[in-house]
């Protein structure tokens, strides 16, 4: 299985930073990359998908970037309702797979 | 609305079996292929299994592999998991969710998700 990994497992920031969180995977999956937002107690919410389009109905400060290996989820001015927890998943292959999750917490 | 709702969990013995359903509504599922993703407590995501739009194709994640069996019934919009010689390892919210591959068959994103139903095994 593909092996997703998320750096860092958490941060803190405050309303208004730029946040980066990154994805790497363990083998080359071209862009077929989505990112998820799950907030505690809720099903995650689908916020970027192959790599960089973006989820209708979710805020354009955030975007996605990356293909191949290397994979970013950038908040560019972060909202005190986006203190979530962010999940990056491969589907390149039929066995999907996701990353161990970035913790954004209020600093 | 388009929803996918979940029932099903309980607690159960290590050892015995439980069945979870996921019902669609305000959509045609028999378009769409279905996954389970379960989460631990307290830990990540881990994709389940899925079962493509006609029921033709099903994969499963190697922790489950010979034990869980996914199926569906198109006639009643439903999407169920059955789970036998259940671990305590299987402990998790169970969350069914729709696959979009926005007009590019190789992708799999789940833009619809259940609320999640709890399996707890434990003796």
């Amino acid at each position: 299985d593909i092996q997703m990994t998320q750096s860092p497992s958490s941060l803190s920031a405050s309303v208004g930073d730029r946040v980066t969180i990154t994805c790497r995977a363990s083998q080359r999956i071209s862009s077929y990359l989505n990112w998820y937002q799950q907030k505690p107690g809720k099903a995650p919410n689908l916020l970027i998908y192959g790599a960089s389009s973006l989820q209708s109905g979710v805020p354009s400060r955030f975007s996605g970037s990356g293909s191949g290996t290397d994979f970013t989820l950038t908040i560019s001015s972060l909202q005190p309702e986006d203190f979530a927890t962010y999940y990056c998943q491969q589907c390149y292959t039929t066995a999907l797979t996701f990353g161990g999750g970035t913790k954004v917490e209020i600093k | 609305q388009v929803q996918l709702v979940e029932s099903g969990g309980g607690v159960v013995q290590p050892g015995r079996s439980l069945r979870l359903s996921c019902a669609a509504s305000g959509f045609n599922s028999n378009s769409y292929g279905m996954h389970w993703v379960r989460q631990a407590p307290g830990k990540g995501l881990e994709w389940v299994a899925v079962i493509w739009y006609d029921g033709s194709n099903k994969y499963y994640a190697d922790s489950v592999k010979g034990r869980f069996t996914i199926s569906r019934d198109n006639s009643k919009n439903m999407v169920h998991l059955q789970m036998n010689s259940l671990r305590a390892e299987d402990t998790a919210v169970y969350y069914c969710a729709r696959v979009n591959d926005y007009g590019d068959h190789k992708l799999s994103a789940f833009d619809i998700w259940g609320q999640g139903t709890t399996v707890t095994v434990s003796s």
